[in-house]
């Protein structure tokens, strides 16, 4: 089955940058979505196809996909950027949708 | 406007059935997803707008059954054979757009608890 690779956590400092990654393979072939879930919440879509930003979400969060690696980018990261988040993707050859493990953000 | 909520969740002894709810609102295919306690999130199944087609994680395939009432605006995960490892907080979600679009408007869940 598709296995999709994250960091369990990144700690980053508050106006500096945090790169999430998601790693699998040829992933870059895919439609990646990103999930935020902060504590005692549902998850909300962050960004969708792999760049794509819902409305109301800040324009401090980006995404880019490419080779075996998603990436989500927080610029300028805020306290109330601290949550887990999450990469998921449609895998066609097993009919299944995949989520990564998640990473947790702290916010130092 | 509430999009989505989740509704049937309890106590289940090992080896039970429970039959879960989610009323939403509009044309979409739909998907449930559990968090185990502390855990991360896990695809349990998906549905298309028309009642097809079907698809479920390896883990509840052939005990879980995803269906819906469209006439109710209404998703359902009937749950057959529970297990502990079933435990979780159980979420539905809108699947907005193709089969690999992403997951939008998720209910605040419901908490299925498997122990005896």
């Amino acid at each position: 089955s598709y296995v999709l690779t994250q960091p369990p956590s990144v700690s980053v400092a508050p106006g500096q940058t945090a790169s999430i990654t998601c790693g699998g393979d040829n992933i870059g072939s895919k439609s990646v979505h990103w999930y935020q879930q902060k504590p005692g919440q549902a998850p909300a879509v962050v960004i969708y196809y792999g760049s794509d930003r819902p409305s109301g979400i800040p324009e401090r969060f980006s995404g880019s996909n490419s080779g075996n690696t998603a990436t989500l980018t927080i610029s300028r990261v805020e306290a109330g950027d601290e949550a887990d988040y999450y990469c998921q993707v449609w895998d066609s050859r097993s009919d299944h949708y995949v989520f990564g493990i998640g990473t947790k953000v702290t916010v130092l | 406007e509430v999009q989505v909520l989740e509704s049937g969740g309890g106590l289940v002894q090992p080896g039970g059935s429970l039959k879960l709810s989610c009323a939403a609102s509009g044309f979409y295919a739909m998907t449930w997803v559990r968090q185990a306690p502390g855990k991360g999130l896990e695809w349990v199944a998906a549905i298309g707008s028309s009642g097809s087609p079907t698809y479920y994680a390896d883990s509840v395939r052939g005990r879980f059954t995803i269906s819906r009432d469209n006439s109710k605006n209404t998703l359902y995960l009937q749950m057959k054979s529970l297990r502990v490892e079933d435990t979780a907080f159980y979420y539905c979600a809108k699947i907005i757009g193709s089969i690999a679009a992403h997951f939008e408007d998720w209910g605040q869940g419901t908490l299925v608890t498997v122990s005896s």
